[in-house]
């Protein structure tokens, strides 16, 4: 079954603790995004990806670092979470770019306190 | 910094009505698309467009590319319960540009 994956679902951490939160997907996607979603504000993209190697940011890249090393693998990293950084997380891909239909994956609900 | 605005925020109405959801911004995108997301889950693709004017219709829904490709409506005919849920538009300056998602619009259809 074509999908994207994330890890974990939810998350509770404190201040300053690194987490890591995984996403996968199973399609030979090219481009991979991160998405924070809050209330009223809608999906904002944090970062994005066209290819292994190749990272870019998006609208609220702050705090946030993403890597790609491996086209199906796209991690988002907090490397000092603040509870500011609260939100849904989503991860997407899509076959070759930001314009093209993005799958969703399940959403990862984190909470920094 | 690039915007996209959605109205209205909120909609709730009986089954059966029919009804309009907007999509506005000041810039040019080479395509919009629009996605419904339901409580717990990630957002789910319904239709691009990609041609100024372009209209396209997914059974009650019909959606509509402004002629300048700023903006977007959705419009839902005879809307059912199973049509609850939040329109998110979508829009990239260029195939592989960064994407801006406007705020929602949180549809409630009464039974």
């Amino acid at each position: 079954e074509a999908q994207v994956t994330q890890n974990p679902r939810y998350l509770i951490t404190v201040t300053g603790k690194k987490l890591t939160v995984t996403c996968s997907q199973n399609m030979n996607h090219e481009y991979m995004s991160w998405y924070r979603q809050d209330p009223g504000l809608g999906l904002r993209q944090i970062y994005y990806s066209m290819n292994v190697e190749v990272t870019d940011k998006g609208d609220v890249p702050e705090g946030y670092k993403v890597s790609r090393k491996e086209k199906r693998n796209f991690p988002l990293i907090l490397e000092s979470p603040s509870p500011n950084q609260t939100s849904l997380y989503f991860c997407a891909s899509s076959l070759l770019g930001g314009s093209y239909e993005q799958y969703f994956g399940p959403g990862t609900r984190l909470t920094v306190t | 910094t690039q915007l996209l605005e959605q109205s209205p925020q909120f909609l709730s109405i009986q089954e059966g009505e029919n009804l309009t959801v907007y999509c506005n911004s000041s810039s040019v995108f080479s395509s919009l698309q629009w996605y419904r997301q339901e409580p717990g889950e990630g957002p789910v693709l319904l239709v691009t467009v990609v041609t100024g004017g372009e209209v396209k219709k997914l059974k009650r829904l019909t959606f509509q590319f402004g002629d300048a490709r700023k903006d977007s409506s959705l419009h839902i005919t005879a809307a059912q319960p199973g049509d609850t849920g939040l329109y998110l538009c979508a829009g990239a300056q260029t195939s592989y540009d960064k994407v801006i998602f406007g705020p929602g619009t949180s549809l409630s259809v009464i039974p």
